[in-house]
């Protein structure tokens, strides 16, 4: 079955930590995108990729930064956690970028990330 | 800059009761996007609706929602809810035509609880 697969699942660090978070698709999709969704349920975009390419990058602290290998793969890097990074961090990809029909995303389960 | 605006936090309805989740938006964008996505529990956000035809109702699994410009709305309904319509709701906003759907800007979500 076709997805989108994050690694972790859930994460539990101390302040001052790095940590990395791995997301997968198979869909065969150009785009993708990291979101913050934080204890209020509040869902933000962070960074989007098309093609390896970075086309949204909204503003986060420096210490967050996205890596993509290929257009089926984009990772989130996070170095020394803060205890406002306590969140849970969703993947997303999309068809690609044009008009209505590549627009929508499909979401990975999220990766739970606890900051002591 | 864009900004979406949801029924604030709980909703909770009787099952068969009409569901009426409010939306409305804010942008530059001359042919914005909306769409309706819905969480549930333990399981990957996932597009319920989307429309960038002003006045046009659209429907999916139950649920409809009808783009009015006129009035930057967007609002999702339902006639009878169900038990299992019990989930997180998010407005998100985008721009057709400008790398459609490269960001969604989502409003804070809207949890819907039904009770038998």
């Amino acid at each position: 079955e076709t997805a989108v697969f994050q690694t972790p699942n859930y994460h539990v660090t101390q302040v001052g930590n790095e940590v990395s978070f791995n997301c997968k698709q198979t869909l065969g999709h150009d785009t993708m995108y990291w979101y913050k969704q934080d204890s209020k349920k509040l869902l933000k975009i962070m960074f989007s990729y098309n093609n390896k390419q970075l086309i949204v990058n909204e503003t986060v602290p420096r210490r967050f930064s996205p890596q993509s290998s290929d257009k089926a793969h984009l990772n989130l890097r996070i170095k020394s956690v803060e205890p406002e990074d306590s969140a849970v961090y969703l993947c997303a990809s999309s068809l690609g970028l044009g008009g209505p029909n590549y627009a929508e995303q499909f979401f990975g389960p999220g990766t739970r990330l606890t900051v002591l | 800059g864009d900004s979406v605006t949801q029924t604030e936090g709980l909703v909770t309805l009787t099952e068969g009761l009409p569901v009426m989740l409010n939306c409305t938006y804010q942008t530059i964008y001359s042919n914005p996007f909306l769409f309706w996505y819905v969480h549930y529990l333990n399981e990957s956000p996932r597009l319920l609706l989307k429309s960038s035809t002003d006045n046009k109702r659209t429907e999916h699994q139950g649920f409809h929602a009808t783009l009015h410009k006129s009035s930057s709305s967007f609002h999702l309904q339902k006639s009878s809810a169900q038990l299992s319509d019990s989930a997180l709701y998010y407005c998100a906003l985008s721009d057709v035509n400008n790398n459609a759907g490269a960001k969604l800007t989502f409003g804070g979500g809207t949890r819907l609880t039904v009770r038998p």
